[in-house]
């Protein structure tokens, strides 16, 4: 069953430094999504892209965030320079069409010391 | 007013029993909504999704959708201890243009022996 693949599965980084999260998302979808979640919070929205471009973004989603489709296959999020406070579980998502049902990679753990 | 609503919980309930979890919300133009379930530390995962009025039925699931009062449930029958988890509803607005997923806090479903 396809599914939607993140790497790292955990990630540690010191404050300051730039990180990289990859996703594989499902092959034919065309909707992509990052969420995060703090631990003991909710599943946040931080950006969506379709077309390659982003189409919705959320306040977290400021200037230290950025999100590309470098590839056929691959979708990054990026953070130029890590606080404290991004530390999270990051999830990736994809749906096929932009009100199907999405589904979510098994996340990456960001933890910034 | 909160985008989702949705019953913290925990809600405890024997096994083989029904379990209901609600959710309202307040994006009127939301068009599709989802149930996902998510274990601790895992990721959000699907398990209903609802279009229309009306219920929809999958398995031991049953998804309630009244667009008018603005309200989700989910009804689990025959619940097991394995259904011990966080089911969080999650309506998909088009407000925004990116389609996200906008998640509750969840509700913490125990299912005990």
């Amino acid at each position: 069953e396809p599914e939607v693949t993140q790497t790292p599965s955990h990630q540690v980084t010191q404050m300051g430094q730039e990180v990289i999260l990859r996703c594989v998302p499902i092959s034919n979808h065309l909707y992509f999504y990052w969420y995060r979640q703090i631990l003991g919070q909710k599943v946040e929205f931080l950006v969506s892209f379709y077309n390659n471009e982003i189409s919705e973004k959320s306040e977290i989603f400021d200037d230290q965030f950025s999100v590309e489709r470098p590839d056929g296959s691959n979708f990054t999020l990026k953070i130029r320079s890590t606080k404290l406070e991004d530390s999270a579980m990051y999830f990736c998502a994809s749906s096929e069409e932009g009100n199907t049902e999405a589904f979510f990679g098994q996340g990456t753990r960001l933890t910034v010391v | 007013q909160k985008e989702v609503e949705q019953n913290s919980g925990p809600l405890s309930v024997p096994e083989g029993a029904i379990a209901s979890l609600n959710c309202t919300y307040s994006d009127r133009v939301s068009q599709s909504f989802f149930w996902y379930r998510q274990y601790s530390g895992k990721s959000p995962e699907l398990i209903m999704s609802i279009y229309s009025n009306g219920d929809k039925e999958d398995g031991r699931f049953t998804a309630q959708l009244n667009k008018a009062s603005q309200y989700v449930s989910l009804l689990i029958r025959d619940s097991q201890p394995s259904d011990s988890a966080t089911y969080l509803c999650a309506p998909r607005g088009l407000t925004g243009g990116g389609n996200k997923l906008t998640f509750g806090t969840g509700t913490q479903l125990k299912v005990e022996l």
